[in-house]
């Protein structure tokens, strides 16, 4: 299994552009999760998908994020208009959700993409 | 809402020393906890994760962490530390209602002296 793959890892870009992050979750799961790390805030989540349906995007910082996941093979993070201060490296993570929990096999995480907006 | 704190920001260790990071929770009830550990461009890796039962858990990599209710605490522990342990560890904890919203402590980065 090649486990969840996100590209691209490196994104550099200048304020105002948009900014679109892929993420492919291992196949069989169905719990999918988006994360963003600061040194100032540390994890976060963004927002959570089950079956391909958004469960909780509490997380997700304003309206210029969005995330969809229009099957069970793909999710996209999306920015626009970016800023400099959505800089951050961002992880994508899958899990197999049974009546335990998303929990009850590992949450597994993707190699994370690295934005940078100047 | 349900927190972590991880006291140490940094700790440094020589290879073959034994190892403790530590980790306190907030939860009024028994939360699930878990270690991870992220290797420098890396994702997270689950060492691994109590839920219920046996206080003293074991994971991957050699590591074990025991979970304390009385001190709300989940330290992990590794009676030898090897250089490839350098890294950063993240603890972290579901609960407060929710099954799904990992809350992570903002992590131990570990180094690791010949």
């Amino acid at each position: 299994d090649a486990g969840v793959i996100q590209s691209p890892r490196h994104e550099v870009t200048e304020m105002g552009q948009e900014v679109t992050l892929r993420c492919k979750p291992i196949s069989g799961h169905n719990s999918l999760f988006w994360y963003r790390q600061t040194m100032m805030r540390g994890l976060e989540l963004l927002i959570y998908f089950n079956n391909n349906v958004p469960i909780d995007d509490s997380g997700m910082p304003e309206d210029r994020f969005s995330a969809k996941m229009p099957n069970a093979s793909f999710s996209t993070l999306k920015i626009q208009p970016s800023e400099p201060r959505d800089s951050a490296v961002y992880f994508c993570a899958s899990s197999l959700e049974n009546n335990r929990g998303p929990f009850s096999s590992p949450l597994h995480f993707g190699n994370g993409t690295r934005l940078t907006v100047t | 809402a349900q927190s972590v704190t991880q006291p140490d920001i940094h700790i440094t260790v020589s290879e073959g020393a034994s190892l403790e990071l530590r980790c306190n929770y907030s939860y009024g009830a028994t939360p699930y906890l878990f270690w991870y550990v992220q290797s420098p461009g890396q994702g997270l890796q689950l060492l691994l994760k109590y839920f219920s039962g046996d206080t003293l858990v074991q994971g991957i990599k050699g590591f074990e962490a025991e979970f304390k209710r009385s001190q709300s605490s989940f330290n992990l522990r590794k009676p030898s530390v090897h250089w490839s342990d350098a890294a950063e560890y993240f603890c972290a904890v579901v609960g407060g209602g929710s099954n799904y919203k990992l809350t992570f402590g903002k992590g131990t980065l570990l180094t690791v002296n010949p």
